[in-house]
């Protein structure tokens, strides 16, 4: 079956790191683009970041500089380091793998969807 | 950033009815936009991709329409699993965004 699975979440003060896992199955992550996206209490989807395959990386405004998306040597995990972390960085965050990801001499890197989605992992950033 | 508007916000119906949701997007997309519905604490799930593609195993009342800065997720026959939150993201250009969500309730 494929599907992703996201651990790590905890409570943590402002200014400390955590770092998010997301154990992929079915599926190899090294050969996908992956994404991070999370969701504040009671608030809608905001996209994270995301890897391509051959590991280059792009961050929302709100988490460059902060946050680092990255993936193991056996490219089953993925992973979310998250340093200098604020109260408004509360979230549930989702890691979710792109589809139909593809590269166009036009236009570039080109993806259609997230397809496979974790149950999510809980963040909470308060002192 | 580009942004997507979605509306209504909130939508009241019935079992059985045809629902619409509009999403308008800043600038042009092309047809690089999807649609999500999320129940109650739980993940997103992938409806429709590249406006109008409908997803493997989401029922055939699902359809998607439109290019470029409006589309539209049209419910046929509201089945009661339905009721839902659904957002649109567009998947164009970075940063990835997606709509503030609309809410589907029973009326």
């Amino acid at each position: 079956e494929v599907q992703v699975v996201e651990s790590g979440g905890d409570l943590i003060q402002p200014g400390g790191s955590l770092r998010l896992s997301c154990a992929a199955s079915g599926f190899s992550i090294r050969s996908n683009y992956m994404s991070w996206v999370r969701q504040a209490p009671g608030k809608g989807l905001e996209w994270v970041a995301i890897i391509y395959s051959g590991g280059t990386t792009f961050y929302s405004e709100s988490v460059k500089g902060r946050f680092t998306i990255s993936r193991d040597n056996s490219k089953t995990t993925l992973f979310l380091q998250m340093n200098s972390l604020r109260a408004d960085d509360t979230a549930v965050y989702y890691c979710a793998r792109m589809s139909g990801a593809r590269y166009d001499d036009l236009r570039g890197h080109l993806y259609d969807a997230m397809d496979v989605w974790g149950q999510g992992t809980t963040v909470t950033v308060s002192s | 950033d580009i942004q997507l508007t979605q509306s209504p916000s909130l939508l009241s119906a019935s079992v059985g009815d045809r629902v619409t949701i509009t999403c308008r997007a800043s600038q042009g997309v092309s047809s690089y936009l999807a649609w999500y519905q999320q129940r109650p604490g739980k993940a997103p799930k992938l409806l429709i991709y590249g406006a109008s593609t409908v997803q493997s195993g989401v029922p055939s009342r699902f359809s998607g329409s439109g290019s470029g800065t409006e589309f539209t997720l049209t419910i046929t026959s509201l089945q009661p699993e339905d009721f839902a939150i659904y957002y649109c993201q567009q998947l164009n250009a970075y940063p990835l965004t997606f709509g503030g969500g609309t809410k589907v309730e029973i009326k």
